[in-house]
């Protein structure tokens, strides 16, 4: 089975504070991807970013970093000096194989306030 | 550049009318296709997907169906909605190649009274 846990419901924050979005997931397939979606309040589901379960390597994009941890099964994304524009609701996800498809899970979200 | 559309945005229906929402993609072939529903506060629940013309799979058993009548068409259907049936329903495709992200429409938020 699989599951992905976002232990965090909201979060708020000041502008300008670094935050930080846990995601953590449980799977027994060795070979897996994982995914951070990001859906302002218009509702749609913006890709931020995938990573495959043998790249462990971190990422950074602009004020995005996300850090990924196979020894403790976690995919955390951090963003450096919030603005408002990045207020949202935050998804982790994990897919892999099942039965010859893609089956993606999602977690439950984090919503993300940044205050001004 | 493909691009995926969904309607209606919005609507709101009785219980026990019929529901059909439609979601097309462009710009692609064969694409994996998708229904989530969003509950108010939860998470994406996979409803159904298919992989091609004719196949659908069903992840969750309720009163909803679909249907793939073109390779590029999805459409989420009920013959009798209940109240549990309120939420944002989203459409989302991705490329038949494993393990790309999918790609979301901008959703319809459903309310049955």
């Amino acid at each position: 089975a699989q599951k992905v846990t976002q232990a965090q419901t909201e979060i708020s924050v000041v502008e300008k504070e670094d935050v930080t979005l846990d995601c953590v997931y449980e799977t027994r397939d060795t070979t897996y991807y994982l995914f951070w979606y990001k859906q302002p309040p218009s509702g749609e589901l913006v890709f931020l970013i995938r990573r495959n379960s043998f790249d462990e390597q971190n990422e950074i994009s602009g004020r995005y970093s996300w850090n990924f941890q196979k020894s403790t099964s976690s995919f955390n994304f951090t963003i450096t000096a919030s603005q408002v524009v990045d207020s949202a609701v935050y998804f982790c996800a994990l897919s892999l194989n099942s039965g010859g498809y893609q089956k993606v899970t999602f977690g439950t979200g984090t919503k993300l306030q940044v205050i001004p | 550049s493909q691009t995926i559309h969904q309607w209606p945005a919005t609507l709101v229906q009785p219980v026990g009318s019929p529901l059909s929402l439609e979601c097309t993609v462009e710009g692609t072939s064969n694409p994996n296709l998708y229904w989530y529903r969003q509950a108010a506060g939860r998470g994406l629940q996979l409803l159904f997907y298919s992989v091609g013309i004719g196949q659908i799979s069903s992840e969750v058993p309720q009163n909803l169906s679909a249907s793939r009548p073109q390779d590029r068409q999805f459409i989420l259907s009920s013959k009798k909605l209940l109240l549990s049936d309120s939420g944002f329903y989203l459409c989302a495709w991705r490329p038949g190649i494993p393990n790309l992200p999918l790609h979301f429409g901008n959703g319809t938020r459903l309310t049955v009274t």
